[in-house]
């Protein structure tokens, strides 16, 4: 077992709200990456946050955003929603020790279904 | 720009027989490679990686071939099990300090293990 939640599971929103998803990272992890996964394609990259920080992001517009939390909970803020935003969402986390340039293993959780109509 | 790509949107194959799932990158600086496998309903599950500088990693039924060269890798999977069947998520990281621990997917192929 992963050990990361995500919440909700899915989620119904109109054009031009905004939506908050949450996500609890398994504990000890300090990194969180979160992934959008549209229909008939792989998880696309949104950002990582490392130790509460953003730590690279993706082609995505500065309307995704993200905190995480030293309880090792994080948080994709979704404003001005679009109808491409309807996607699954997907929350990794990982213990990464930048300085070893070793690659750890991302733990998934099982994603949220954003529905934006 | 598509770094990561796998082909073959489907596969199906007979129980005991050899699965093999195809995935090709572009970017030189990938330096560690992942298969997922991912049930619906569910998130992805890590199966098996390769590090760039080796070749070839085994785990039970599961093999990682790795050429560099052609900027190719496969995943083999014998004797198919129809429990194997679910979409295949292949997926590329750059260097730890430098990516963390960033993942960049493939499309995914959805393997179907017929009893």
């Amino acid at each position: 077992e992963t050990g990361v939640t995500q919440s909700p599971t899915h989620l119904i929103k109109t054009r031009g709200q905004q939506v908050t998803l949450r996500c609890s990272s398994q504990s000890g992890h300090n990194t969180v990456s979160w992934y959008q996964q549209a229909l008939g394609q792989g998880p696309q990259f949104i950002f990582q946050y490392y130790r509460e920080e953003e730590n690279g992001r993706g082609n995505f517009p500065p309307r995704f955003s993200g905190l995480q939390f030293p309880n090792y909970s994080s948080e994709l803020n979704v404003n001005a929603l679009e109808l491409d935003d309807s996607a699954l969402y997907l929350c990794a986390s990982s213990l990464v020790v930048l300085t070893s340039g070793l690659y750890n293993e991302q733990f998934f959780g099982p994603g949220t279904r954003l529905t934006v109509l | 720009d598509q770094q990561v790509k796998q082909n073959s949107p489907s596969l199906s194959v007979q129980e005991g027989r050899i699965s093999i799932l195809n995935c090709d990158y572009t970017n030189s600086m990938f330096d560690y490679f992942l298969w997922y496998k991912k049930y619906p309903a569910e998130g992805p599950t890590f199966l098996i990686s390769i590090s760039s500088i080796k070749d070839k990693n085994e785990d039970g039924r599961f093999t990682v071939f790795l050429n560099k060269s052609a900027k190719h890798l496969s995943l083999h999977i014998v004797p198919s099990q129809p429990g194997d069947s679910a979409v295949y998520f292949c997926a590329a990281s750059g260097r730890a300090e430098t990516s963390g621990s960033r993942l960049t997917f493939g499309e995914g192929t959805q393997l179907t293990v017929n009893p």
